[in-house]
């Protein structure tokens, strides 16, 4: 199952509402997870589920869809969430894929 | 708290061998999944094994089937990645990650810092 993330790179200010795609070469269900990465440090998971928020994760950030699309919004973005994020396919557990990333940097 | 600690990386030369180590504390090692992922310089995510909470089931990532063997020893907490054939485009930083399931595979709710591979003559 090919993961398809939009857009590669989003340039956007503190405070905006910013929204990642990802789709799936073929249905997942819900089995998609959201992951940020920042220079130099291993990912973090966000969103499991496609919409359960991981514990301790701020709730600005948010995950919808099923089947095929899936969305990860930030409501309002910190300084701090400039990184790079990614989807993470788990239907086809145990292997499982992840989609190019998208960098997110401050405009 | 969870953590899990990586070893064993370094610069190989092209058709040899190397094993990673991962060392886990701060929860029940045997009750979860654990994956190797792996990130070369620059470049995204890529997923290579993940061994059940059992030892006993492996799953591995095409690009490394037939070279790599992850294994686990619970009574060590502790989880190897043997890498063999190595070639230049597994030059990567390798994580160590726990998976949310025993089994399966599911979400990774736990990283390691990564442990750095460089394939070079």
């Amino acid at each position: 199952i090919q993961m398809t993330q939009s857009p590669s790179s989003l340039s956007a200010s503190v405070g905006d509402r910013v929204t990642i795609t990802c789709r799936a070469s073929q249905g997942i269900r819900n089995e998609l997870a959201w992951y940020q990465q920042k220079p130099g440090s291993a990912p973090n998971l966000l969103i499991f589920g496609a919409s359960t928020l991981q514990s301790g994760v701020p709730s600005r950030f948010s995950g919808s869809g099923s089947g095929t699309d899936f969305t990860l919004t930030i409501s309002s973005l910190q300084p701090e969430d400039f990184a790079t994020y990614y989807c993470q396919n788990y239907n086809s557990a145990p292997q499982i894929s992840f989609g190019q990333g998208t960098r997110l940097e401050i405009k | 708290q969870v953590q899990l600690v990586e070893s064993g990386g370094g610069v190989v030369h092209p058709e040899r061998s190397l094993r990673l180590s991962c060392v886990a504390s701060g929860f029940t090692f045997n009750k979860h999944g654990i994956h190797w992922v792996r990130q070369a310089p620059g470049k995204g995510l890529e997923w290579v094994a993940v061994i059940w909470y059992d030892g006993i089931y492996k799953y591995y990532g095409d690009s490394v089937k037939g070279r790599f063997t992850i294994s686990r020893d619970n009574s060590k907490n502790a989880v190897y990645l043997q890498m063999d054939s190595l070639t230049t485009d597994d030059t990567a930083t390798y994580y160590c990650a726990r998976d949310r399931r025993a089994s399966y595979a599911e979400a990774i709710d736990f990283w390691g810092q990564g442990t750095l591979v460089i394939v070079s003559s």
